[in-house]
């Protein structure tokens, strides 16, 4: 299995909702991301996990709540989102590598989740 | 802070006229990647060059890393309508978060069969 799989596809949410996106890979990789990207903007990165533990959050508000129950998956948990946040959200995961020159660094892109917030 | 220009922002071709777009920045890249990303889609690697003045090429396309490892370039020829997309370069800096990569902001491609 080579891919970064998410679910939903698609989501709308209103301001007092929670709810949660999801992010599966069977690669191996051993670090998870989260990006958002705006619409003709390049991706930002939120969080990112190594082996399971939070390694960066950037200064995320803490309306996002990220999420790695064991290193096949990670979640971003949503709640009191404004409609400022109305993005595409991205999960991507890299393999855990001793050597910088391989691609071990490599970042592979799931799908995304769309997000709306009303 | 460390920042990965890129330019053009946009692009338009005929099918079958050769496209560049360039990344620069100004401190030493560690490595620099290529996703294409198509609209509607994500981004999808393309390649990673990590030696000074590296050339590797994938059948239509040419990626360059300057020998200072600032700056880097993407070369398209003979564009086709399957090449349409937001190329995006993005570097690792030496000494930085072995997980962060600078996104350039990406060059818009269309292509006008």
């Amino acid at each position: 299995d080579t891919e970064v799989t998410q679910t939903p596809k698609h989501l709308v949410m209103g301001m007092t909702n929670k709810k949660s996106l999801k992010c599966e890979q069977h690669m191996g990789h051993r670090a998870m991301y989260w990006y958002k990207q705006k619409a003709k903007k390049p991706p930002e990165l939120m969080f990112v996990y190594s082996y399971e533990k939070l390694s960066i959050n950037e200064s995320v508000p803490s309306r996002f709540s990220p999420e790695c129950p064991n290193s096949s998956l990670l979640n971003l948990h949503l709640h009191a989102l404004q409609p400022e946040d109305s993005a595409l959200y991205l999960c991507a995961s890299s393999f855990q590598g001793g050597e910088t020159g391989g691609t071990s660094r490599v970042q592979f892109f799931g799908p995304g989740t769309r997000l709306t917030v009303l | 802070g460390q920042q990965v220009m890129q330019i053009p922002q946009y692009q338009h071709v005929q099918e079958g006229e050769d496209f560049t777009t360039y990344c620069n920045s100004s401190t030493t890249l560690s490595n620099i990647q290529w996703y294409k990303q198509r609209p509607g889609g994500h981004p999808v690697f393309l390649i990673q060059l990590v030696k000074s003045g590296e050339v590797k090429k994938q059948k239509r396309l040419t990626f360059q890393f300057g020998e200072a490892k600032k700056n880097s370039s993407l070369h398209i020829t003979a564009t086709q309508t399957t090449d349409v997309g937001t190329y995006f370069c993005a570097g690792r800096y030496s000494g930085g978060s072995n997980y962060k990569l600078t996104f350039g902001k990406g060059t818009l491609l269309t292509v006008n069969p």
